[in-house]
């Protein structure tokens, strides 16, 4: 399972861009990259998936550099209720393997201020 | 889509009892769940896999007679705490996975949470 590395904690401003990067050297050819979101006492959310290049979808979009050992999770003009943990996984699946199970990182704190 | 839910959300008892989880995924089918555990200001811990109709696959160091884990169908997994210490007490989370075929023929899934059950052990 490919290990992830990312920043303890970051802050920032409401209507601020965030980038949050994700090292992840050791991903294989198969794996993608996830992106959860998790509020006190919640469950992780899922917020966007990728393989390569760029992916964005309503709220967040996710750029995969060529030789994929890192990740970056951009989010556009975030806001207070945006303060939350955010994890970077990678993993797969295959119709031949099944589900790969997630392990979490520590993830990043990330506080917006007013 | 890709909703899952857990019951109860919020549980009290007593030492020495037994605790029932249940993890439902509501739109989709799940042949495979998964049960986290997560402390405070922690990261969440993979407990045990849960596949449907077979035996559930323990982490190193879960205890498989403590944790009971049934899958006995494609959208309900539940986990049993037994005989409940207060060192059990801690915020427990279930992800269900839907799998999907990507562009190029290549397959991959996606977890989906659900929304934790808080278990506090008295």
């Amino acid at each position: 399972l490919a290990k992830t590395t990312q920043p303890i904690s970051m802050d920032s401003y409401e209507g601020q861009e965030v980038n949050i990067t994700c090292s992840h050297n050791n991903i294989a050819t198969n794996d993608y990259i996830t992106w959860y979101q998790q509020f006190p006492s919640q469950g992780p959310r899922f917020i966007i998936q990728g393989y390569k290049t760029k992916v964005t979808n309503e709220v967040a979009s996710l750029f995969i550099p060529a030789d994929r050992k890192s990740s970056t999770l951009s989010l556009p003009r975030v806001s207070l209720s945006d303060t939350a943990v955010y994890y970077c996984l990678v993993g797969a699946s295959t119709k031949i393997q099944g589900a790969q199970k997630l392990v979490f990182g520590q993830g990043t704190r990330l506080t917006i201020n007013p | 889509g890709a909703v899952v839910s857990q019951h109860p959300s919020r549980v009290i008892c007593k030492s020495g009892t037994s605790v029932k989880i249940e993890c439902r995924s509501l739109d989709f089918q799940a042949t495979t769940m998964f049960w986290y555990r997560q402390f405070p200001k922690q990261s969440l811990m993979l407990m045990a896999t849960s596949n449907e109709g077979s035996k559930a696959t323990y982490e190193q160091g879960v205890e498989k007679d403590k944790f009971l884990i049934n899958h006995a169908s494609l959208t309900l997994s539940t986990l049993t705490v037994t005989s409940a210490h207060p060192e059990d007490s801690s915020f427990y989370i279930c992800s269900a996975r839907e799998a999907f075929s990507a562009k190029g023929g290549r397959s991959t899934d996606t977890q989906y949470f659900g929304p934790g059950t808080r278990l506090t052990v008295l």
